[in-house]
């Protein structure tokens, strides 16, 4: 069964600082990776969503690539912003029906003005 | 388009009281979902429609649950009798799958709370 793990669980960091998330997945057969960001007490927010035969997507400043050989993404978010502290959470689809469809438990991210 | 909308935002109700939560997926989208996150565990499938029928309920917790999708503009989760562990955040989810499931679209919410 797919496993999907975030870390760190939470990041402190200075505005303007470019930074990396990372998002690791235990099955290498994956279909797509798509990831989120949650502001409290919101919904999930699509970012961006890599397929299996993408190695990166980029949209603004968010940049998000995919190892599948390594079994790793990694969300990169250039020049931080006080609006980007959130949650930010990756799912990996291996195919299937939605048991195929694992999420991390997120990063929870502070930018600090 | 509005995204997805759920009704209704907050719920609370007492123990053993039936509730209903709904949703309206984008329109066009093919395939909708039910998810709950807490705390302690995260976020979680309950249910998982294609084309208005129920694909996998693997993930619906037992049989106080149920879901249904009577046409592609509206999805309702019921949990009766509902109990205190019941209590979260449900979210309602829409993607348009071709092979396998798309790039998915979140609806703002229902936060539960049984008393």
């Amino acid at each position: 069964k797919q496993e999907v793990t975030q870390i760190p669980a939470a990041l402190s960091v200075p505005e303007g600082e470019n930074l990396v998330l990372n998002c690791s997945f235990t099955d290498s057969a994956i279909y797509n990776l798509q990831w989120f960001r949650q502001d409290p007490g919101k919904g999930l927010t699509s970012l961006l969503l890599i397929q299996s035969s993408q190695r990166e997507q980029t949209s603004g400043r968010l940049n998000a690539s995919l190892d599948k050989s390594s079994g790793r993404s990694t969300l990169y978010i250039a020049a931080s912003q006080p609006g980007d502290s959130a949650t930010y959470l990756c799912a990996a689809y291996s195919g299937g029906g939605a048991d195929g469809l694992t999420f991390g438990k997120g990063t929870h991210l502070i930018i600090q003005p | 388009d509005a995204g997805v909308i759920q009704s209704p935002r907050h719920e609370v109700t007492e123990m053993g009281q039936e509730v209903t939560l709904r949703c309206k997926p984008i329109s066009g989208h093919n395939s909708l979902f039910w998810y709950r996150q807490t705390m302690m565990r995260g976020l979680e499938l309950l249910i998982y429609f294609n084309n208005n029928v129920p694909i996998d309920d693997s993930g619906m917790p037992e049989d106080r649950f149920s879901a249904k999708m009577p046409n592609a503009s509206f999805s309702t989760l019921k949990i009766q009798p509902s109990e205190p562990r019941d209590s979260a955040v449900y979210f309602c989810a829409s993607s348009f799958a071709g092979l396998g499931i798309g790039e998915q679209f979140f609806g703002p919410g229902t936060r539960l709370t049984v008393l």
